[in-house]
């Protein structure tokens, strides 16, 4: 069935760099962008960004410039989020999302937490 | 650019209709019909509910409806049942080429 599936849980110290995979099944990759979503601890969701799957260009939303890379395997059919130089205000559940039809983000993968604690 | 502005929460009792509002700008919800509406239970990922204001995703219920008016935007659940209870968020195209979420609407069944 279509589905994604993201890599599991994460704890990092202030500092470190983390990488989120996505991995999608049973459609075809490049056919729908992807799309990735912040949700704080007992927050709302937070629009990050997509990528392009056929050229591989991201987009990035305006709070997440600088720090955070989008990119694609796409003969393993896996979107990648990285985050560097961790703070502890990244803490959060970070949620790969397939865009059907601008901004019909039809399957989602389950979530990554990322944890970062001293 | 802020959030997109939903009621924080809003409740019903079983069987009743409930409507949650999403209130952005002509730059927003106002400029195109790509309005979605997502659920989302404690502990899940969020679910695809509505998507270009008013359409269903294929299997989901008819109890679920979408409308926009202006640069407001609505969800209506009618037939409220137990397992409607969660956290609500709409979203929205934007004329800059991005999406923007509102800030969601817990609802309760009471």
């Amino acid at each position: 069935q279509v589905q994604l599936v993201q890599s599991g849980s994460e704890l990092k110290e202030p500092g470190a760099s983390v990488k989120v995979s996505c991995k999608a099944s049973g459609y075809t990759f490049t056919r729908h962008s992807m799309n990735w979503v912040r949700q704080a601890p007992g927050q709302g969701l937070e629009w990050m960004g997509w990528i392009n799957m056929n050229t591989g260009n991201p987009t990035y939303a305006q709070d997440f410039t600088g720090r955070f890379v989008f990119s694609l395997d796409t003969s393993v059919n896996t979107a990648y989020l990285q985050i560097s130089t961790l703070k502890a205000e990244d803490t959060a559940v970070y949620y790969c999302a397939r865009d059907y039809n601008m901004v019909a983000f039809d399957i989602w993968g389950q979530g990554t937490m990322v944890s970062v604690s001293s | 650019q802020s959030a997109l502005t939903q009621p924080a929460s809003v409740s019903g009792s079983p069987g009743q209709s409930i409507t949650i509002s999403c209130t952005g700008t002509n730059s927003d919800v106002g400029a195109y019909n790509y309005v979605s509406w997502f659920q989302q239970h404690p502990g899940k990922a969020p679910k695809l509910m509505i998507y270009d204001v008013s359409n269903r995703p294929s299997g989901l219920s008819n109890r679920f409806s979408g409308s926009k008016s202006g640069n407001s935007a609505s969800l209506t659940i009618s037939g409220l049942q137990a397992e409607d209870e969660a956290d609500y968020y709409c979203s929205s195209y934007t004329t800059s080429r991005t999406v923007i979420f509102g800030g969601g609407t817990k609802l309760t069944v009471l």
